[in-house]
């Protein structure tokens, strides 16, 4: 079955560590995004990304860094200097091909927890 | 910029009550227009969409009219089943400046439904 998979489903960190989260599709999608959510309100894009090795910043980056060296894999990762960010992280991606759409389709998501 | 603005929640029905969740937009251009579900704990599902002005999408019941003069895209179903219970996103797609394409997502409304 083709899909998003994120892991791990939670994730416990303490105050000042650096955490990555994972997320892999094998739809063949060039567009993968980042987003978190918080309780009552809606999705915010972190970042990016529409080719390998090249993303940009979404609305609120500040505190957190990404790769895209495949264009199966765009990790998350969670800098110390992210003031607030226990969260629920969102990954999701598009078809920019043959088949392009305008719908992204969504992973699991991950629920980040710094205590 | 682009804004969704969707009703407050939470909204608690009985089994086969009728459902409306409104949602209304602020855009340039031609966005198109997106419903997502969320159940307790997983990520987003794409639920219907619509690409130009009065069209209609549909899913599993659901249903949402592309209103370009009232600028909205109200969600809809007749009779709503306990399985409905979720959270319901209103989001919006377009080109940003930048020239890419980016999802707007209004703050999201759960939806209880008791038997």
């Amino acid at each position: 079955d083709g899909g998003i998979t994120q892991s791990p489903k939670y994730l416990f960190r303490k105050e000042g560590q650096n955490v990555t989260l994972s997320c892999e599709q094998n739809l063949n999608h060039d567009a993968m995004y980042w987003y978190r959510q918080d309780p009552g309100q809606g999705l915010r894009l972190i970042y990016y990304s529409q080719i390998v090795n090249d993303f940009q910043k979404g609305d609120i980056a500040e505190g957190y860094s990404v790769s895209r060296e495949k264009k199966e894999s765009f990790p998350l990762t969670v800098t110390s200097a992210q003031k607030n960010p226990t969260a629920f992280y969102l990954c999701a991606s598009r078809d920019l091909g043959a088949r392009r759409t305008d719908t992204q389709y969504f992973g699991p998501g991950t629920r980040l927890t710094v205590l | 910029g682009n804004s969704v603005t969707q009703m407050e929640g939470p909204v608690t029905l009985s089994e086969e009550a009728f459902l409306t969740i409104n949602c209304t937009y602020t855009a340039t251009g031609y966005p198109s227009l997106f419903w997502y579900v969320q159940y307790p704990g997983e990520g987003l599902q794409l639920l219907l969409k619509a690409t130009k002005a009065d069209d209609k999408g549909s899913n599993k019941g659901f249903e949402a009219t592309y209103r370009k003069e009232t600028t909205s895209f109200h969600l809809e179903k007749g009779s709503v089943q306990v399985s409905d219970s979720a959270v319901y996103f209103c989001a919006l797609g377009a080109y940003s400046g930048a020239g890419s394409y980016q999802l707007t997502f209004g703050k999201g409304t759960k939806l209880s439904v008791i038997p």
